[in-house]
Parts: C-alpha cells; structure tokens; sequence
C-alpha cells in the first residue's frame, strides 16, 4: 500500500520568511500528486497539482512544488510567507491508473507571525 | 454555484448506535468520496462512488457503509459506533472521479460518540 509521509508537522515562521514543506511517498509507479490547504474555519480547498510534464508546478497564492521522482517526493514551495497563510497544509497521492484510492500525509500546520 | 454540502454539522450519538451522514455534491459532478478524519491526521479515504457504483474501499470495518442516489447524492452509515469512530467525516466530490481529478471537498460532519 502507498503511504505518504510529510515530515514537519508544526512549523512556525516570520511573515517574509521562506517555507518549504517535505512531502514523500512510497509508491513506486505512476502517481497524481496534490497539496491542499485548509485555512482556519474553512474546508479543504486544492493548492496545486501534478500529473505529468514540468515537474515545477505552480499554484494560488504564490505556491510552487517541485516533483523529484528519484527521491519520492513533492515538496510545497514559497519564496515569502504571509499571516494569511497560516493554515494546516496536505500532501495527497493517487495512482495513475486503475481504481482511485488517495493517499494523505498527516499534514503540516503553518503559523505566521505578523 | 454551489460547493460540497454536508449535513448535519454536528452530531452526538452513544455507542452501539447508528448514524447516517449526507452529502450533496457539486453540481455536474458524478463522483462522491467519503474521508474520515481524526484530529491530528489527514484525511483517511473510507468510500468512493461512481455512478451509484462503489468504485473504491479503504480499510474500514463493514461497520461502515455508504450509498449514492440517482441525483449523485450519497450517504454515509455506521452501525454499532464505536468511541474511535468520533472524528470528522467528509465527504469530497469530483466530476469523474479519476485519479488526476482533484476533490472537492465539504465542511464536514463532526461526530462525536459519548
């Protein structure tokens, strides 16, 4: 079975500070990958996505992620954090193909101090 | 338009009882997930329906059951509750439900077992 793994589970910056975000999955094959984000008080909502061709994707607000496919991972990219960003993140997996079953990592709550 | 809608919000029950949770998705829409969440983890993948077929099952008890009607509404039961059943039950929609779609997820059920 795949399973995903998001190594920080609290992190806590500066507003301006750089973020970035572990993500890692054991799945060997063809995978769909996604962030989503659940800001305080509001419903699971889609950060970005990967299927295929550029690995660097990027989505709102800002929010980039590379898939590096030698190493299993999707990491969750921002040059520079704001208060509003302060919110729990997900990693989810999906294979490619076949019945569709996701995977989500544990998630990792951001705050951002003003 | 119109997001996910889940009801009820909020739910009480003893165990050994029964709950049925509800789902509207979005509109167009043919494909309902259902998650349970537990408080400090992601979302944990219990149903998907496609077409008012079961297309996926994840590593729940026959406890748990779930339908899909005609409109594409579905529901969600749970005989005999257990205390480890307290959790937040979404449910999430997606057009076709392929694994390259992301969900669309609702507010969620909190339900709590006394």
């Amino acid at each position: 079975a795949q399973s995903v793994s998001q190594h920080n589970h609290h992190v806590i910056l500066s507003e301006a500070a750089s973020l970035e975000l572990g993500c890692n999955y054991s799945y060997g094959g063809t995978v769909n990958l996604f962030w989503y984000v659940q800001y305080p008080g509001q419903h699971l909502q889609l950060l970005l996505k990967y299927f295929s061709g550029d690995p660097l994707v990027k989505g709102i607000k800002g929010f980039e992620a590379e898939f590096i496919k030698s190493k299993f991972s999707f990491n969750l990219r921002k040059p520079s954090v704001q208060w509003s960003d302060t919110a729990e993140y997900f990693c989810a997996v999906s294979r490619s193909g076949g019945s569709y079953i996701p995977t989500f990592g544990r998630g990792t709550s951001l705050i951002v101090h003003p | 338009d119109a997001g996910v809608t889940q009801s009820p919000t909020h739910l009480i029950k003893t165990r050994g009882q029964q709950v049925t949770l509800r789902c509207s998705p979005i509109s167009g829409h043919k494909s309902v997930s259902w998650y349970q969440q537990v408080l400090g983890q992601g979302p944990q993948f219990i149903f998907q329906y496609y077409e008012k077929e079961e297309r996926g099952r994840g590593n729940f008890p026959d406890r748990f059951s779930a339908r899909q009607f005609p409109n594409y509404s579905s529901e969600l039961n749970v005989n005999a509750l257990l205390l480890g059943d307290s959790a937040l039950y979404l449910c999430a929609s997606s057009p076709m439900g392929q694994g390259n779609q992301p969900q669309h997820f609702g507010d969620g059920t909190r339900l709590s077992i006394l």
